[in-house]
């Protein structure tokens, strides 16, 4: 069990740029989730994968994000023209199964907006 | 919609002191409910479960029980340690398995 690996762990850009993120989750696992994380609060669920099928999205989601699994592996998280308040950790998680199994957290990609 | 509310931090001890963190939460259904600890620069890591009403989950010390009546999780530790300065966080997953809910967050900090 290698765990949850993100790429990259730190991602500094300049407003209106785009960006990817990648998430290969432990090998097992079929569900896949994506999350925002700002500073002093919880993770905020963006999506969620079950194999390669995106299954649920937030509201928070907007237009400019998309997230793929094309695979029913490794999964990105794409952000187009970046907002000074897209600034946040973005965490990627896995589980197994489909009743109530914990989600495993990757060490997140931290993205700053210039 | 589903929701999850903790006790404000920052939260400050003594070492070997008692520590409880309050969650309480809002969800239709039978949530599962999940405490857990980010330490600084590292990710979420899972502190213990519990799937349905009167269950304790438990480890490295710590506890929660499942109160349906009350609807809370809060977590406790008998004797805290200055390695157990962390942020912790109270999630609820609902009884689909799909929506996961966190609390903010409640950052303890443990003094020598």
């Amino acid at each position: 069990d290698t765990g949850v690996s993100q790429n990259p762990r730190h991602k500094i850009t300049k407003r209106g740029q785009n960006v990817t993120f990648r998430c290969d989750p432990i090998s097992e696992h079929n569900r896949l989730y994506w999350y925002r994380q700002t500073l002093g609060q919880g993770p905020e669920f963006l999506t969620y994968f079950q194999n390669e099928a995106q299954l649920e999205k937030s509201r928070l989601l907007s237009d400019r994000f998309s997230a793929e699994r094309p695979k029913g592996s490794f999964s990105t998280l794409e952000i187009q023209r970046t907002e000074q308040g897209d600034s946040a950790m973005y965490l990627c998680a896995s589980s197994f199964g489909t009743g109530n199994q914990p989600q495993h957290f990757g060490d997140g990609t931290r993205l700053s907006i210039l | 919609g589903d929701s999850v509310t903790q006790m404000e931090g920052p939260v400050t001890l003594s070492e070997e002191a008692f520590l409880t963190i309050n969650c309480t939460y809002t969800a239709t259904g039978y949530p599962s409910l999940f405490w857990y600890v980010q330490y600084p620069g590292e990710g979420l890591q899972l502190l213990l479960k519990a799937t349905k009403a009167d269950d304790k989950g438990s480890n490295k010390g710590f506890e929660a029980t499942y109160r349906k009546e009350t609807t809370s999780f809060h977590l406790e530790k008998g004797s805290v340690q200055v390695s157990d300065s962390a942020v912790y966080f109270c999630a609820l997953l609902d009884n689909y398995g799909q929506n996961f809910v966190f609390g903010p967050g409640t950052r303890l900090s443990v003094l020598p």
